[in-house]
C-alpha cells in the first residue's frame, strides 16, 4: 500500500506552546489529507480536511484559530496546535487517498502529544 | 443516526475460530467501502476494500458487501491471537464524496 509518515511520532511540551506536527505521503501526490484525533479508547473524530492550494475544511465544533493546518505541496500538510493546553493531550493521526480510482485511505503512524 | 454503525463489543472468539465482524451504513450511495485494523496505541492499517457485491477473498480475510442491505462484513478465518485488535469499518462515495466515515469500531479477542 502507499506510504504516509508523519513526524513527530511523540511530543511533549509546556501547556500554552504551540506543536507543528508533518504528514507526509512519500509515494504518492495527495490533494487532499486528513487529520484525526483519537483519545483513549476512543473511535476516530475527523477534526479536519486539508486541501492542498486552499484553505482546510473544519469540522463542526473544532476551532481553525487553535488548529492551524497548512498544505503546502501534494506530498505535505501541516497541523499547528497552538497555545496547546493539557486537554489538547491526544494521538494525532493524519490519513491521505491515493487516486487512480481505488480511492484507498491510507494513515500516517500517528502523533502521540503530550501537553503538561 | 451515524453514518456508519459498528457493535463496539468485545467479540471473543477461539483460537482457530472465524471471526465475523459486521458494519451498516446509512448513505445509500456510497460506492467504496474499508476495513481497517487498529492495534492498540497504533494508527489504523487498511487490510481489504469492496467496491462491488458479493465476497472478496484476501489470504484469511473475507469482506462482503450487500449494498441493497447497506451491510458490510469482514470474515476472518482461522483466527489468530495476533488478529486481536480493533476493526473499523469505513465508507466513503455518498453525498459528501470526499468524506470517510469511519464506524466506532468493534474489538476483537482471539484467546489461545
Amino acid at each position: 500500500g502507499a506510504v504516509v509518515s508523519q513526524h513527530p511520532s511523540r511530543v511533549i511540551c509546556k501547556s500554552g506552546t504551540s506543536v507543528k506536527i508533518e504528514c507526509r505521503s512519500l509515494d504518492f501526490q495527495a490533494t487532499t489529507m486528513f487529520w484525526y484525533r483519537q483519545f483513549p479508547k476512543q473511535s476516530l473524530m475527523l477534526m479536519a480536511t486539508s486541501n492542498e492550494g486552499s484553505k482546510a475544511t473544519y469540522e463542526q465544533g473544532v476551532e481553525k484559530d487553535k488548529f492551524l493546518i497548512n498544505h503546502a505541496s501534494l506530498t505535505l500538510s501541516t497541523l499547528t496546535v497552538t497555545s496547546a493546553h493539557p486537554e489538547d493531550s491526544s494521538f494525532y493521526i493524519c490519513s491521505a487517498p491515493t487516486s487512480g480510482g481505488s480511492n484507498e485511505q491510507f494513515f500516517g503512524p500517528g502523533t502521540r502529544l503530550t501537553v503538561l | 443516526q451515524k453514518e456508519v454503525e459498528q457493535n463496539s463489543g468485545p467479540l471473543s472468539v477461539p483460537e482457530g475460530a472465524i471471526a465475523s465482524l459486521n458494519c451498516t451504513y446509512s448513505d445509500r450511495v456510497s460506492q467504496s467501502f474499508f476495513w481497517y485494523r487498529q492495534y492498540s496505541g497504533k494508527s489504523p492499517e487498511l487490510i481489504m476494500s469492496i467496491y462491488s457485491n458479493g465476497d472478496k477473498e484476501d489470504g484469511r480475510f473475507t469482506a462482503q458487501l450487500n449494498k441493497a442491505s447497506q451491510y458490510v462484513s469482514l470474515l476472518i478465518r482461522d483466527s489468530q491471537p495476533s488478529d486481536s485488535a480493533t476493526y473499523l469499518c469505513a465508507v466513503n462515495g455518498g453525498r459528501n464524496f470526499n468524506k470517510f466515515y469511519f464506524g466506532s469500531g468493534t474489538k476483537l479477542n482471539v484467546k489461545p
